[in-house]
C-alpha cells in the first residue's frame, strides 16, 4: 500500500522560505507525477504544482515565481521550496501521486489517488 | 485558467435521499474530470475519475456523468458515512483547478 508523509517546520516567518519534503513508502517514485496542493484553513483546494519521476515541472502561475518542486528518487523523496511567504502562505499542505493517463500527445497527469495526511504550516512571526 | 463551479455549495439531506451535486466548466474539458471527497481533518480521496469511472473500493452508491463542461455526481442512496465535502477536479489544462466544493450534511 502506497503511503505518502509530509514533514518540516510548522512555523515559518513572513519573506522566509517553505520547505516540505514528502516520503513515499511501499511503492516507487517511478512512473509518476507529484504534486504540492495546499489548503488554507476552512476554505478549498489549490494545486501549487507536480514534478514528472524525470524531473520535469509544472507550476500554478499564482506561485510560479516563488515555487520550486524537485524530486530526488534515491531517497524516494521529492520535495517543495516556496520562497518570501506571507499569511496568505499559510495553509494545511498535502502531498500527493497524480496518475498517468494518455493525453493528446503522449502522458499527462489525472487525479490523485494517493494522499499525504496533510501538514498545516503557519506564517508568522 | 479553467474555472470550475460547483452547486450547490451546501446542502442537508436525509438517510437515503438520492444526492445531485454538479460541476460546471468554463471551458471545454472533455472528460478530464475527477471528483473527491473529504471529511474534516482528513486528506481528499479520489472518488470518480475521468468523469464517470469509480474508482477502487468506492461504493457503488457513488456515480460521476458528462463531458464537455457539465459534470454531476449522485449518490444514489445517502448514507451516514457520506457527510463531508466533496470536490470537482479538472486535469484538461495546467493549472489544475478545482471546484469550491460542495458541503453534504444530514438532515
Amino acid at each position: 500500500q502506497v503511503q505518502l508523509q509530509e514533514s518540516g517546520p510548522g512555523l515559518v516567518k513572513p519573506s522566509e522560505t517553505l520547505s516540505l519534503t514528502c516520503t513515499v513508502s511501499g511503492g516507487s517514485i517511478s512512473g509518476y507525477y507529484w504534486s504540492w496542493i495546499r489548503q488554507p484553513p476552512g476554505k478549498g483546494l489549490e494545486w501549487i504544482g507536480y514534478v514528472y519521476y524525470k524531473g520535469s515541472t509544472q507550476y500554478n502561475p499564482s506561485v510560479k515565481r516563488r515555487v520550486t518542486i524537485s524530486v530526488h528518487t534515491s531517497k524516494n523523496q521529492f520535495s517543495l521550496k516556496l520562497s518570501s511567504v506571507t499569511a496568505a502562505d499559510t495553509a494545511v499542505y498535502f502531498c500527493a501521486r497524480g496518475v498517468v493517463v494518455p493525453g493528446a500527445i503522449g502522458v499527462i497527469m489525472g487525479g490523485f489517488d494517493y494522499w499525504g495526511q496533510g501538514s498545516l504550516v503557519t506564517v508568522s512571526s | 485558467d479553467i474555472q470550475m463551479t460547483q452547486s450547490p455549495s451546501s446542502l442537508s439531506a436525509s438517510v437515503g435521499d438520492r444526492v445531485t451535486v454538479t460541476c460546471q466548466a468554463n471551458y471545454d474539458i472533455r472528460k478530464y474530470l475527477n471528483w473527491y471527497q473529504q471529511k474534516p481533518g482528513k486528506a481528499p480521496n479520489l472518488l470518480i475519475y475521468d468523469a464517470s469511472n469509480l474508482e477502487t473500493g468506492v461504493p457503488s452508491r457513488f456515480s460521476g456523468s458528462g463531458s464537455g463542461t457539465d459534470f454531476t455526481l449522485i449518490i444514489s442512496s445517502l448514507q451516514p458515512e457520506d457527510i463531508a465535502t466533496y470536490y470537482c477536479q479538472q486535469y484538461d489544462n495546467v493549472p489544475i483547478t478545482f471546484g469550491q466544493g460542495t458541503r453534504l450534511d444530514i438532515k
